[in-house]
């Protein structure tokens, strides 16, 4: 059982190239979302899915798209990257979206860096 | 819109001895969970526990909420150099039409040998 993979683990970009961050989950997890942790800042919510074809904004939003085609996928494509975007990105999903106190799984990170 | 923080930002401790790590947060929860994260990895769940619970155990993890005073302490029980790792409080709130676990800024917990 693979749990969450994210791929690549490392990435640099230039400022204003267009990149995805892959995401894939192998538990039938119907709540997938990204975060990004930067130092002294925790992790902060990106987009979140609820399921196949439903997306949602987190708390930073901005700069990023997300899309949920199939239960397994959930990718996160930066539209034109900026330094400011330099992060560690982590994808997470849980069994459910609400109401069960489920924990989340992580994926073990990619570090974007954009010079 | 950070919910949780935690204290203190960093501990060093000797093996053996017991680590206490606090969190604190703004608004009304459901749950609080807390994560461990190894350097360069992802963070993994420990232990959750329910607004509606005052402690909880799991093995060497003892944790408390506290609602009246929004805080919640984990404390880790003679500590092993593998506890090495950054300690994060998560909170869930089921207000909305999805729930979203909103994380705090982390505990540094160093366990020299």
């Amino acid at each position: 059982n693979a749990g969450v993979t994210q791929t690549p683990k490392f990435q640099v970009l230039k400022t204003g190239q267009s990149m995805t961050l892959q995401c894939a989950q192998d538990m039938n997890h119907e709540y997938m979302s990204w975060y990004r942790q930067d130092p002294g800042m925790g992790l902060r919510l990106i987009h979140y899915s609820v399921g196949a074809g439903i997306t949602d904004q987190g708390e930073v939003p901005n700069g990023y798209n997300v899309s949920r085609s199939t239960t397994e996928d959930f990718p996160l494509r930066l539209l034109s990257a900026a330094p400011s975007q330099t992060s560690v990105y982590f994808c997470a999903s849980r069994r459910t979206s609400r109401g069960t106190d489920s924990p989340l799984h992580f994926g073990n990170g990619t570090r974007l860096t954009v010079t | 819109s950070q919910q949780g923080e935690e204290d203190p930002q960093a501990l060093s401790i000797q093996e053996g001895e017991n680590a206490t790590m606090n969190c604190s947060y703004k608004t009304s929860i459901n749950n609080l969970q807390w994560y461990r994260q190894n350097s360069g990895r992802g963070l993994v769940h420990l232990i959750l526990i329910r607004s509606n619970e005052r402690e909880k155990h799991s093995g060497r993890l003892r944790v408390t909420l506290d609602t009246s005073k929004k805080s919640s302490s984990l404390l880790i029980t003679a500590s092993r150099a593998a506890d090495t790792a950054s300690y994060f409080c998560a909170t869930e709130n089921y207000g909305g039409a999805t729930n979203k676990l909103i994380f705090g800024t982390g505990t540094l917990l160093a366990v020299q040998p």
